[in-house]
């Protein structure tokens, strides 16, 4: 069964210090991966998506993210933080040509000033 | 403006009577989805729809239905709601583009927060 693990529930970083947010997934074909944010209070707005291709997949607000099919990860990452980055985080598999989705969990971040 | 519009925002309702959670969209999208919030445990989807009259379940559809009589429209129904459908839903929808899935590109609706006595 397709499944998505965001191994970090919560994470504090301080800002201008870089971040890492982890999400491994199981699939079985090549998986359309993508990460959500959601500020308090709202729907969840597209970061970033990988279909195929360059592995290293950037996305708005500086974020980028890497697939590895080796660890079946798909982690997030900004080098720098900003305040306003503090929101909760999901990554969500699509399954390939159907309408059903998988998200994680999420990870909340909070950015120490 | 595009947008995905929910109502009622915010309801309280109690065991057994019958709500329907209106959504909305205004960019002409064929794929429209379900989704609860619960702490801990992320999105669950619930229903998506691939176009008009074309409904399917996500993983979580036990005590609720949907209908896709229109394009833009995609109301969610529980016809005899449970304390543990208190969860805050949220309504996606996204065109159909290639490649397509079910996460693809979704504008999500603000949330509609429902508590069940």
């Amino acid at each position: 069964a397709q499944s998505v693990t965001q191994p970090d529930i919560h994470i504090t970083v301080s800002e201008g210090a870089s971040l890492e947010l982890r999400c491994n997934y199981s699939y079985g074909a090549t998986p359309y991966l993508f990460w959500y944010v959601q500020s308090p209070g709202q729907g969840l707005q597209l970061l970033l998506k990988y279909f195929s291709g360059d592995t290293l997949v950037q996305g708005i607000k500086g974020f980028e993210a890497e697939f590895k099919r080796s660890q079946s990860s798909f982690n997030l990452r900004k080098p720098s933080v900003h305040w306003s980055d503090a929101a909760e985080y999901f990554c969500a598999v699509g399954h390939t040509n159907a309408g059903k989705s998988t998200f994680g969990d999420g990870t909340t971040l909070t950015v120490k000033p | 403006e595009a947008q995905v519009t929910q109502n009622p925002r915010y309801l309280i309702t109690v065991t057994g009577k019958k709500l329907t959670v209106t959504c909305s969209q205004n960019m002409n999208h064929e794929y429209m989805s379900w989704y609860r919030q619960d702490p801990g445990l992320g999105l669950r989807q619930i229903y998506y729809s691939m176009n008009v009259e074309v409904t399917d379940k996500g993983d979580v559809p036990e005590g609720y239905k949907v209908s896709r009589k229109e394009k833009r429209n995609f109301p969610l129904i529980l016809e005899s709601p449970s304390p543990n459908q208190t969860s805050l839903y949220f309504c996606a929808s996204s065109p159909l583009e290639e490649p397509f899935s079910g996460a693809n590109v979704l504008t999500f609706g603000a949330g509609s927060r429902l508590t069940v006595l």
